[in-house]
């Protein structure tokens, strides 16, 4: 079955700095690549997706880029604020009989000081 | 409009008890998905629901966990001689379609404590 990794598992940055976060996936057939993001006591909550046709998408000061030869795919989140602070998950999905069911990496905890 | 709704948010249990968890997901979703989140971790599938169809359980830790979508709407997540090892929140997801590359919607979660 597919698996992803996450890196880094934690990320400090000051406020207005850059921020990436790096998955990768073994399963070439996987298709969809969203990112989630989590706050204390929440559900995951989508903030931006990626599909295997397209190699960037961007939305205001967010962006994700996806290499499918290398099987990795990147968020990018741009002058950072302390309100992106939470933890952010990748995730991928395939075809075939997978009906969407996500696989998630492991989670990135986002600080944003002040 | 309303999100994807679960209750308890809540639940502590004692071993051995057997607990139900109900997710009702976005009006007119096809796609319903349990996953588990231990602490510190990502959400691990659990099972998926097309319509009332259980179409895979292949996450199910094991013959203790049941769920079911009877009238293709809300759905529920039993877990039956509860087990220190099931404590975890268990979220529900739903999608308008057939779940392939769909955007999924999570609820806030049921956190269950079983001590």
């Amino acid at each position: 079955g597919e698996n992803v990794e996450q890196h880094p598992s934690t990320l400090s940055v000051q406020e207005g700095d850059s921020a990436v976060i790096k998955c990768t996936y073994s399963d070439s057939a996987s298709n969809y690549f969203p990112w989630y993001k989590q706050e204390l006591g929440k559900g995951p909550q989508l903030i931006i997706d990626i599909r295997s046709n397209v190699g960037e998408k961007k939305d205001q000061r967010i962006a994700v880029t996806l290499n499918k030869t290398a099987k990795h795919f990147s968020l990018h989140i741009t002058e950072t604020q302390p309100e992106d602070s939470a933890v952010y998950f990748c995730a991928a999905s395939g075809g075939g009989t997978s009906y969407g069911k996500l696989t998630f990496g492991q989670g990135t905890i986002l600080t944003v000081h002040p | 409009g309303a999100g994807v709704s679960q209750s308890p948010r809540y639940k502590v249990a004692k071993r051995g008890q057997d607990v139900a968890l109900r997710c009702d997901p976005i009006s007119g979703h096809v796609s319903l998905f349990w996953y588990q989140q231990a602490l510190g971790q990502g959400p691990e599938f659990l099972t998926y629901f097309q319509n009332e169809a259980q179409l895979d359980k292949s996450g199910l830790p094991s013959d203790r966990f049941f769920a079911e979508r009877p009238e293709g709407s809300v759905s529920t997540l039993k877990i039956q001689r509860t087990q220190q090892e099931d404590s975890a929140v268990y979220l529900c997801a739903s999608s308008f379609g057939r779940g392939h590359a769909e955007t999924q919607y999570f609820g806030p979660g049921t956190r269950l404590l079983v001590l």
